[in-house]
């Protein structure tokens, strides 16, 4: 079983819609959780950690539910330069466990 | 403030030959992270430095990959003899010791091809 699991998508959306996406981890201990963005060929970029109560940036929502141990991200009013891949990463004595990614398209 | 660098960006070897990759980590950030992505597979721990000692690496393939991270800043990778399965990115990233939510940057990666 993968450690973390990711809703693989790929999303496809206009300018201005709402998406979201989630993941589920297998492993109960993880201490931390996170989301990172990674653009074509690029390295991961911390887009935001993900607290137990929830947690807004921005335009972005994260929600973290440890009994059920799934992790949502969700989207406002999305911009073209929200295309990325998402990667849901949980945290465990500061090893990082990586889902496959959830690929994100925004359309004019 | 610079980020994580990485030397080189790409690198393209012979099955059998030695390479060695650097990570330059953020300045006073005390942990050292190497990842690796393979071909169509997800991002995977390689191993963790706490300054100069291994914490952690467990998730070093074999004993052809050594690590190391003398005088706790820059760290190498070396893979030696590389095989065809080595081929694919690695990560290097850091993070500060002290932080509670243990947030990890990422530099850009060296992208490995072994032919």
């Amino acid at each position: 079983r993968k450690e973390v699991e990711q809703d693989p998508g790929p999303f496809n959306v206009p300018e201005g819609a709402t998406v979201a996406f989630n993941c589920t981890y297998s492993n109960s201990a993880s201490q931390s959780f996170f989301w990172y963005r990674q653009d074509c060929r690029k390295e991961p970029k911390l887009l935001m950690s993900v607290y137990s109560s929830g947690n807004e940036d921005g335009r972005f929502t994260a929600q973290l539910n440890r009994a059920s141990q799934y992790i949502s991200l969700l989207i406002r009013d999305s911009k073209l330069s929200d295309s990325a891949t998402y990667l849901c990463v949980v945290n465990l004595d500061y090893k990082l466990s990586f889902g496959a990614g959830t690929t994100v398209t925004v359309r004019a | 403030e610079a980020g994580v660098t990485q030397f080189p960006s790409h690198s393209v070897i012979e099955k059998g030959q030695t390479v060695t990759l650097r990570c330059d980590p953020i300045s006073g950030h005390d942990n050292l992270y190497w990842y690796r992505r393979v071909m169509g597979k997800e991002i995977k721990f390689l191993l963790h430095f706490v300054k100069e000692s291994k914490q952690d690496e467990s998730g070093m393939p074999n004993n052809r990959f050594l690590a190391e991270r003398t005088g706790g800043t820059y760290s190498t990778l070396k893979v030696q003899p590389a095989e065809l399965e080595d081929s694919g990115v690695y990560f290097c990233a850091s993070s500060q010791f002290t932080s509670g939510r243990r947030e990890q940057y990422f530099g850009p990666g060296t992208r490995l091809t072994v032919t």
